[in-house]
């Protein structure tokens, strides 16, 4: 199993600034995800962190907005930038599975609860 | 590509109810088929899952069969409690290791 610490837990932002969220695995994992929740929504990915490599990003998503760091195989940083009451939402860390199809579980970090005023 | 469906909520039922979430999905290959469960203020966590087909994942009374034929992944349970009130997703996970979620089911268990 892995143990993933996100931070901040919340935060209420303004309009316009920048928010770097944290996420953290007790172990070293080769793939990091960042999934998006809107309210009432289901998870939306919007990247996934490669170490050592640009983030690979989802149709909808775009580097500018949402800039992903990955400097070693235990942290990633996802930054929402020029944020709007739009990027209210959920973020959600996410490390898990090997390689090729198998069981194994994706594990999440508790999330981080953004509003934008 | 991969998808999944899922059905919509809320669902509202008496404890000690039947409670049945429909789940299919859409993928290329064999996926692995999880259910997750986001209790209020919390996380996600793994519910069960099963990773090939006539699989049945279970876990705290609720229980899923991965049905290859209908592309479905049903969650059950016999008597539902207050304490599972929450919000049920299910998944699948394909080839790039990414998760694929469904909308989401939220349940309430009224005593």
């Amino acid at each position: 199993s892995a143990v993933i610490s996100q931070k901040p837990s919340r935060d209420i932002c303004q309009r316009g600034t920048s928010l770097t969220i944290q996420c953290q695995v007790d172990s070293q994992v080769t793939m990091m995800f960042w999934y998006r929740q809107q309210p009432g929504q289901s998870l939306t990915l919007i990247a996934t962190a490669n170490q050592g490599s640009e983030a690979t990003y989802e149709s909808g998503f775009v580097i500018d907005k949402f800039p992903i760091s990955r400097p070693n195989l235990t942290f990633s940083t996802l930054t929402v930038s020029n944020m709007s009451p739009e990027d209210s939402s959920i973020y959600l860390c996410s490390v898990g599975g090997g390689t090729g199809f198998n069981d194994r579980e994706a594990f999440f970090g508790q999330g981080t609860r953004l509003t934008v005023v | 590509g991969n998808s999944v469906t899922q059905m919509e909520g809320p669902v509202t039922l008496s404890e000690e109810a039947f409670l049945t979430i429909n789940c299919t999905y859409t993928a290329t290959g064999y996926p692995s088929l999880f259910w997750y469960v986001q209790y209020p203020g919390e996380g996600l966590q793994l519910l069960l899952k099963a990773t090939k087909a006539d699989d049945k994942g279970s876990n705290k009374g609720f229980e899923a069969t991965y049905r290859k034929e209908t592309t479905s992944f049903h969650l059950e349970k016999g008597s539902v409690q207050v304490s599972d009130s929450a919000v049920y997703f299910c998944a699948l996970r394909g080839a790039g290791n990414q998760f694929y979620f469904g909308t989401g089911t939220s349940l309430t268990v009224i005593p």
